[in-house]
């Protein structure tokens, strides 16, 4: 089975670009979450869908991003504008069961410069 | 609000010897708590894990304890092995699905 995808595997941008991430979960799994670690720091929340529903998107930081999982298939987060606290590493997970154990991707280093 | 605390942030064993990584959680709707294992460069992986109506569980050298009155669970690797050199996190399931993670363990085991 292939697990789950994530690209690019980093990303070296500009304050005040815009950059996309993509997440592709386990074919099948309803429940797709994004989260991020910032160095040194616990893996953070960022939101849960459930098939193409936000079902939680109370970990976003801001209204500079915008999570998107149209067709209830892969996700896109995307940062406009970026900014340098916004670097670290994006993490997407997926699971069968809502809030059993997750299958994490390689994750997405974000690295605003 | 939800928080996991997880501690030590480092821990440094010689190999053989056991290593102990301890966690606690606030919200005691939390049921269920698994453990992830961060390899340099990789993607955590979940390598164990634990409900709330079991007091321990084992699988081969690791093994996880959960006191739900003192909202406490550990991890212990036994024997330890080089290659058990990783980040380790515990998390917690909250009440509202929502996984909460402590801010890992970076674990060193000298051959």
């Amino acid at each position: 089975e292939a697990g789950v995808t994530q690209f690019p595997s980093h990303s070296v941008i500009e304050k005040g670009q815009t950059v996309t991430l993509r997440c592709d979960p386990i074919s099948g799994h309803d429940n797709l979450y994004w989260y991020r670690r910032v160095m040194g720091k616990e893996i953070k929340f960022l939101l849960h869908f459930v098939k193409e529903s936000k079902q939680d998107e109370s970990g976003m930081p801001n209204n500079r991003f915008l999570a998107e999982r149209t067709g209830g298939t892969y996700s896109t987060l995307k940062v406009q504008p970026a900014e340098l606290e916004d670097s670290g590493v994006y993490f997407c997970a997926s699971s069968q069961i809502k809030g059993q154990g997750y299958t994490f991707g390689s994750g997405t280093r974000l690295t605003v410069v | 609000g939800e928080n996991v605390e997880q501690h030590p942030s480092t821990l440094s064993v010689q190999e053989g010897d056991s290593a102990v990584i301890k966690c606690t959680y606030s919200d005691s709707a939390s049921n269920y708590f698994p453990w992830y294992k961060q390899e340099l460069g990789k993607r955590p992986q979940l390598i164990i894990d634990i409900r709330s109506n079991v007091g321990e569980k084992k699988d081969q050298r690791i093994a996880v304890t959960l006191n739900k009155t003192a909202k406490h669970f550990s991890l212990h690797i036994t024997e330890t092995q080089p290659e058990d050199s990783a980040v380790y996190f515990c998390a917690a399931i909250t009440g509202g699905f929502k996984t909460i993670f402590g801010a890992g363990t970076r674990l060193f085991v000298k051959a």
